[in-house]
């Protein structure tokens, strides 16, 4: 299948600072990923779905000034943490749709944010 | 709007045991049904799908049948390996094709040997 990756897999960095997480799409192009969030023994929460040239559109209580979304071309998508606190420590996870693969999302490894 | 409902674990069996972990969904239409797998450390992986009614999808010894009159789609496997040690998320996405999926809460299976 195809291949999706995620860089950092974890960070830790300090309340107030801003993170920038990775989601690449190795070997197919991707004109929508999404972005998950996914919280200890729980499921995962879309966030915001990432279009290609255009900008995100996100889900009902996800603060867009706060988790900035930028897919500025069709194998890489980015979410940058702003003026992250601890309670945005979670484990965020990417998925990137192929529309060769009739439009199944392939999902990264995730990557661990925790914030101090 | 769209919800999945999945068996809450964790569960553990032993080697070779039945396993089914259940799944009920609510929506609208007639969505497509999914179940991930996530092993330690990994992505979540597909396992297997069904688009419409009465389907049965199947992979690596799983199944799962597509019932719209109970809205169900549990994942069954008749005999379980160590190997299949994970956690299980049964989502759904709309009849489009091209919607968003919603997840469970997932199921963390352990096969002890």
């Amino acid at each position: 299948g195809a291949v999706v990756s995620q860089h950092p897999s974890w960070v830790i960095c300090k309340s107030g600072t801003s993170v920038k997480i990775e989601c690449r799409s190795l070997d197919f192009q991707a004109t929508t990923m999404f972005w998950y969030r996914q919280f200890p023994k729980q499921s995962l929460m879309l966030m915001a779905t990432s279009n290609e040239g255009s900008k995100a559109t996100y889900e009902q209580g996800v603060e867009k000034d706060k988790f900035l979304i930028n897919h500025a071309s069709l194998t890489l998508s980015t979410l940058t943490v702003t003026s992250a606190h601890p309670e945005d420590s979670s484990f965020y996870i990417c998925s990137a749709r192929d529309p060769n693969s009739y439009n199944e999302q392939f999902f990264g490894p995730g990557t661990r944010l925790t914030v101090l | 709007g769209n919800s999945v409902t999945q068996m809450e674990g964790p569960v553990t069996l032993s080697e070779e045991a039945f396993l089914t972990i259940n799944c009920t969904y609510t929506a609208t239409g007639y969505p497509s049904l999914f179940w991930y797998v996530q092993y330690p450390g990994e992505g979540l992986q597909l396992l297997l799908k069904a688009t419409k009614a009465d389907d049965k999808g199947s992979n690596k010894g799983f199944e799962a049948t597509y019932r719209k009159e109970t809205t169900s789609f549990h994942l069954e496997k008749g005999s379980v390996q160590v190997s299949d040690s994970a956690v299980y998320f049964c989502a759904l996405s709309g009849s489009s094709g091209n919607e968003k999926l919603t997840f469970g809460t997932g199921t963390r299976l352990t096969i002890i040997p």
